[in-house]
Order: C-alpha cells, then structure tokens, then sequence
C-alpha cells in the first residue's frame, strides 16, 4: 500500500511566523504536489515536483516555496504566514495514473 | 481554460441511488477521476476512467463520461449513511500528472 504521510494533522502559528509542512511517501514516486483546500472551493495546486530539486509553479503560488532535497521529501514552506493561509494543505504523490493524497495539514495563523 | 464544476450538495435517503454531476472542460485529459474525502481525512481514490471509456462500474458505483458534452457522473447504487462524504471529480489535463479539481459535493444521507 502506498503511504502519503504528512509532518502534522494540525496547527496553529502566529502571523510573520515561518511555517514548514512536510509530506513523505515510500513508493518511489517522482511526482509529488502540495495542494490547499478551502470549502466551496475545492483543491487548488499550490507546486508540484517531478524530481528531486526540481519544483514548478501551480496555481496559487505566492506566499509559498518549496523544497525537494531527497526523492521521498517534499516540504512547502510559508515563509511568513499570513491569516489568509488559514487552510487544510494536502499533499499527493503519483503514478502516471493515480494520486495518493496524505491525510492533510489543518493550519491556522492567528 | 481548464475548469471543472460540480454542484456543491445532495441529499438523499438511504437505501435510493445518488448520481453526482460534473462538467470539464480540457479534452486533452486522459483520465478522470472521483475521490471521496470522509470528515477529518484525506482524499481517496475511489475510482477513474479512462477517456475513450462511455461507462466503468465497480460494485455499486457507476461512472458515465459523455465526452462530447464534457460531462461526467458518479451514480451510487443503494446509498448508505457510510457514504456520506465530500465527493470530488477531477481531469487530467497534458497528462502531466497535476489534478484539476471540482469544488466537491457534499452527499448527505438520510436514515
């Protein structure tokens, strides 16, 4: 079985804080993504990766980067949290055919 | 653009079908997906088809792609109260692997 695992199921930081949130999986998939859920609007693509280093631009990238040292690891990183960043953040990785998503990160900046 | 749409809520009593609707708009997608997401958890994959497919079912759930109206649909036969969840569909746009997503439907199941 595939195993997407986030660093935490919840948090609360403060406004200005860095923020990291860190997704491993044990398939030795090359993709892996990080997206935002917001109720009535469903998953929005933040980055994704096709291999270690590399990293692309989603959708909504600003107020996010991302690091991809090791294949298993990919981290986002919210370098100064606002609190429009409130949200659940689910991270996913791939076959060229299915997405196995963690159980997600709720995060609240206060 | 790429967009997919879905209606946000259902309700239905247990034991009736649920069909959820969902309109795509990249034909370049060679997959479509559903994933249910269940209070406080991930999401999970619970089925895809296969663009050049009309029809894929699995047990109770059944899949329909129109493809020339870019529609899709999720047709839960016997509904549970087990069912009741958060119900996405998705394209595959390029086949790059990034999954748009739908707002999702909330599928509530009366007793």
């Amino acid at each position: 079985d595939v195993k997407v695992t986030q660093s935490s199921r919840y948090l609360v930081k403060r406004t200005g804080e860095k923020v990291f949130l860190e997704c491993v999986q044990d398939m030795d998939h090359e993709n892996m993504f990080w997206y935002r859920q917001d109720p009535g609007l469903g998953l929005r693509l933040i980055y994704f990766s096709y291999d270690v280093k590399m990293k692309e631009k989603g959708d909504i990238p600003e107020g996010y980067s991302v690091s991809r040292e090791k294949k298993e690891r990919f981290s986002l990183i919210l370098e100064s949290a606002s609190t429009n960043q409130t949200s659940m953040y689910l991270c996913a990785s791939t076959t060229t055919r299915e997405q196995y998503f963690g159980p997600g990160t709720r995060l609240t900046v206060t | 653009g790429e967009d997919v749409e879905q209606s946000l809520f259902l309700s239905v009593r247990e034991g009736d079908s649920s069909v959820i609707n969902c309109t795509y708009t990249d034909s370049s997608s060679t997959y479509l997906y559903w994933y249910k997401q269940e209070p406080g958890a991930g999401l999970q994959l619970l089925t895809y088809i296969f663009s050049n497919m009309d029809m894929k079912q699995d047990q109770r759930l059944t899949v329909l792609l129109n493809k020339k109206d870019k529609h899709l649909s999720l047709r839960i036969a016997d509904t549970q109260t087990g069912d009741s969840a958060i119900y996405f569909c998705a394209e595959s746009p390029g086949n790059t692997g990034k999954l748009i997503f739908g707002q999702g439907t909330t599928l509530q199941v009366k007793p």
